[in-house]
Order: C-alpha cells, then structure tokens, then sequence
C-alpha cells in the first residue's frame, strides 16, 4: 500500500533556528502534499498545500515566510519552520495524494512530527 | 466555509458498540471519511463513503450517511481495548482537493 515517511519524528530546538521537516511518498508520485498543525487534544488544521513544481497555497493565517514549503519533485516536500518560537511547538502531519486515485482513500499521512522549541 | 463538527468524548464498555457522531455543513462534499489516530501517532484512514451512498459496511465498521441532515455516523461493532484511540471525522468538497477535519472523538474502551 502507498506509504508517507515523515522525518524527523521528534525533533527539540533552541528559539531562533530553523528546522526541516521531510515528507516522502515512497511508492506512489504525489502531485499534492498537504501540511497539518495539531495543538494538543485538537484537531488538524490545515496549514497549506503543496503542488510540484509550484509555489504553496497557504490556508489563512498561516505566515508564508515562516513556514516556507518547498515540493521539488513528486516524492518530497519539506516544510521549513523559520526563526522558530515556543508558540510553534506542536505536532506537524504531512499527507500525499496520490495521483490517478481522485479521492477514493488517495490520501495517506505521515506519522507526523513533533516539534518542541525551547 | 465547511465546517465539520464532533462530539469530544465517548466511553464504551468493552465488547458494545461505539458510535461516533458527525455534522457537517458542505452541501458539495463528494466523499467523507473517518479516520483513526492512535496517541503520537499520524493518522489511519479507516474507511470512506462516496455522497451519493446511504451505507458502507467494512467487517466491525459500518458507516451512515445522511445527506440531507449532514450527518455521518461511524458504529464500530463488538469494540476492543485497541479501539481506544482519537476519531476523526473528514470531509472532501467537489471543488477542493483538500480534506476539513473534524475535531476528533476521543474513545475509551472501560473494562
């Protein structure tokens, strides 16, 4: 079945770097990739969507120069968390969709990310 | 805009039934889904109706659909101790790839 390898799983930063978050489809293309945010006990939010080759489309709200997305070929996306603050402490879930299955189940997550910032 | 809607909590007793309730607002949604989230963990697609059924059934899990109150419904037949987990509830419009969410069922399984 179509698997989405998110990494790092758990990663830990000092206020004011950067971190990188990866999402591969490893069998499938994924023209689309979609990040999520999840606050603890709540749902997912969309942050953004990601089509290959072009610029994300980014759900309001949400700042584009701090969460910068890039989706350079068909099997990765990354989202990079910029200048990184305590408040952007949460868990991060990318998603792909796959091409050619519309949306009959053609959406598969990563195990998601959880980023705590110190 | 969508809006998708779920009730927090449902405590089951092992080996009853759990039903999940949810509403939605998109009149355009084609498909809608449920899907399973287990603690630090992403999520599972469980299973999935096309708008236009009424009824899916997937051994434990059967799915209703009532389109015209907006109203999905998951019932998870004979619920286990592995069933305990967050449910949520998702929908797809006709004119959006993107998948709204629904705030979550968190389920607990009691001896």
């Amino acid at each position: 079945g179509a698997v989405v390898s998110q990494h790092p799983s758990r990663v830990i930063c000092k206020s004011g770097t950067s971190v990188k978050i990866e999402c591969r489809s490893l069998d499938f293309q994924a023209t689309t990739m979609f990040w999520y945010r999840q606050f603890p006990k709540q749902s997912l939010m969309l942050m953004a969507t990601s089509n290959e080759g072009s610029k994300a489309t980014y759900e309001q709200g949400v700042e584009k120069d701090k969460f910068l997305i890039n989706h350079a070929s068909l099997t990765l996306s990354t989202l990079t968390v910029t200048s990184a603050h305590p408040e952007d402490s949460s868990f991060y879930i990318c998603s792909a969709h796959h091409v050619g299955q519309g949306a009959l189940g053609g959406y598969t997550f990563g195990s998601g990310t959880r980023l705590t910032v110190v | 805009g969508e809006d998708v809607e779920q009730s927090l909590f449902l405590s089951v007793r092992e080996g009853d039934s759990s039903v999940i309730n949810c509403t939605y607002t998109d009149s355009s949604s084609t498909y809608l889904y449920w899907y399973k989230q287990e603690p630090g963990a992403g999520l599972q697609l469980l299973t999935y109706i096309f708008s236009n059924m009424d009824m899916k059934q997937d051994q434990r899990l059967t799915v209703l659909l009532n389109k015209k109150d907006k109203h999905l419904s998951l019932r998870i037949a004979d619920t286990q101790t592995g069933d305990s987990a967050i449910y949520f509830c998702a929908e797809r419009g006709s004119s959006a790839s993107k998948i709204i969410f629904g705030s979550g069922t968190r389920l607990s399984i009691r001896p």
